[in-house]
């Protein structure tokens, strides 16, 4: 299975807001609302910052906020903050029962 | 506090077997499905496999299926991945990660802090 697409880098300056697409096919993005977003820092284990489409976990900022349209889900980060200069992945149930990740988008944050 | 310990990587050569384990601590460990996910050098994050929290089902990556074997002892409160018939291309992190609240449908909230598998001749 092909991963998720994702851009490959997006950028934005301190304060601004940014999105981040994932988008996947009927076979899973499209057919599941179960669609989470994780955050990698160079040399970390990834953190989990969106789960179930919009969900936050306990301690995940308010400022990162998740939505799904169709095969497409999106990751906006508000009020953009050097320390969300990081990795994000998208991932999503599948049809087969496994799970799929996106190929992963590097935010600068100028 | 929930904990994850990764243990068994190691440099193997092509075709050989390597067994992964993942200790876990501070949580019901036999209510929870359990996740084997890999990142390559540089590149990105890679489902490997999933196992219910009762051992019933497990689902694998077409990469890996019939190569890889994902296990668990629910009395040892330990996570295996028995792979075989290694590849260059199986040279990764190996991270072990509890299955998400709610539908469990997601590598959740508590990952391990990886262990490293080289496949090198």
């Amino acid at each position: 299975q092909s991963a998720l697409t994702q851009p490959a880098s997006v950028s934005g300056s301190p304060g601004q807001s940014i999105t981040i697409s994932c988008t996947g096919t009927s076979n899973d993005v499209g057919s599941y609302n179960y669609v989470s977003w994780y955050q990698q820092h160079p040399g970390k284990a990834p953190k989990l910052i969106i789960y179930d489409v919009s969900n936050r976990p306990s301690g995940v900022s308010y400022r990162f906020s998740g939505s799904k349209s169709g095969n497409t889900a999106s990751l906006t980060i508000f009020g953009l903050q050097a320390e969300d200069d990081a990795d994000y992945y998208c991932g999503s149930y599948t049809s087969t029962s496994t799970f799929l990740f996106g190929g992963g988008t590097k935010l600068t944050v100028l | 506090q929930v904990q994850l310990v990764e243990s068994g990587g190691g440099v193997v050569q092509p075709g050989e077997s390597l067994r992964l384990s993942c200790a876990a601590s501070g949580f019901s460990f036999s209510n929870s499905g359990m996740y084997w996910v890999r990142q390559a050098p540089g590149k990105g994050l890679d489902f490997m496999a999933v196992i219910w929290y009762d051992g019933s089902k497990k689902y694998y990556a077409d990469s890996v299926k019939g190569r890889f074997t994902i296990s668990r002892d629910n009395s040892k409160n330990t996570l295996y991945l028995q792979m075989n018939s290694l590849r260059a291309e199986d040279t990764a992190v190996y991270y072990c990660v509890r299955a998400g609240e709610g539908s469990g449908s997601y590598p959740g909230t508590y990952w391990g802090q990886g262990t490293h598998v080289i496949v090198s001749s």
